[in-house]
């Protein structure tokens, strides 16, 4: 069966400071992969989906990068964080012929 | 793009009564419409999920229904307990494979005893 998984599970840093999220899945191959964001007691937005391999595609322009070194390793990455980029971070997966996405269990993201 | 509102924001219930929650769409080629339930601090997880070729879908206590022509589709649960209190969230998409899930903005359930 299929799994993700997402490291760290919590994360304080300070503003300035550089980030990396890292997200896998297993028992899967070609997986889409999505990052989104969630700001406290707020939606889900969606920052950066992956078809493949190094391709990457940003919904909203903003602080933050995103790639896909590996078919099933998702990154999310900043050089200088701000404030505004606390949340939970979820990263999200589905088959090339399904619709149904499934979510990572998130970082909580702190940015003080 | 696709739109999607959802209404209530918030919604409070007595245990055994039933909630419903409602969202409304705007691109007529959305064809996926999940629906997911996350607890305080955890992931959404996928509770149940209707495609535009099914008016309704049933699954114990839960069920969804889909009306195309006025692009909408809802939430029903019946007989709510305590562990339904929740914020859920209704998604439409187009296709298979790749696709971009747009979301509702939530309704937070609470379910009292």
């Amino acid at each position: 069966s299929q799994t993700i998984h997402q490291w760290p599970a919590t994360l304080v840093q300070p503003v300035g400071s550089p980030l990396s999220l890292e997200c896998t899945v297993e028992g899967t191959s070609n997986p889409n992969l999505y990052w989104y964001r969630q700001a406290a007691g707020r939606g889900l937005q969606l920052l950066f989906y992956s078809v493949g391999i190094g391709q990457i595609s940003s919904e909203v322009p903003q602080n933050l990068s995103a790639s896909r070194p590996q078919d099933r390793q998702f990154i999310l990455s900043s050089k200088k964080l701000l404030l505004s980029d606390s949340g939970f971070y979820l990263c999200a997966w589905n088959g090339i012929s399904q619709e149904t996405q499934y979510f990572g269990p998130g970082t909580r993201l702190l940015v003080l | 793009g696709e739109n999607v509102e959802q209404h209530p924001s918030t919604l409070s219930v007595q245990e055994g009564d039933s909630a419903v929650i409602k969202c409304t769409y705007s691109d007529s080629a959305s064809n996926y419409f999940p629906w997911y339930k996350q607890e305080l601090g955890k992931r959404p997880q996928l509770i149940i999920d209707i495609r535009s070729n099914v008016g309704e879908k049933k699954d114990q206590r839960i069920a969804v229904t889909l009306n195309k022509t006025a692009k909408h589709f809802s939430l029903h649960i019946t007989e709510t307990q305590p562990e339904d209190s929740a914020v859920y969230f209704c998604a439409a998409s187009k296709g298979t494979g790749f696709q971009k899930l747009v979301f509702g903005t939530g309704t937070r359930l609470l379910v009292s005893p």
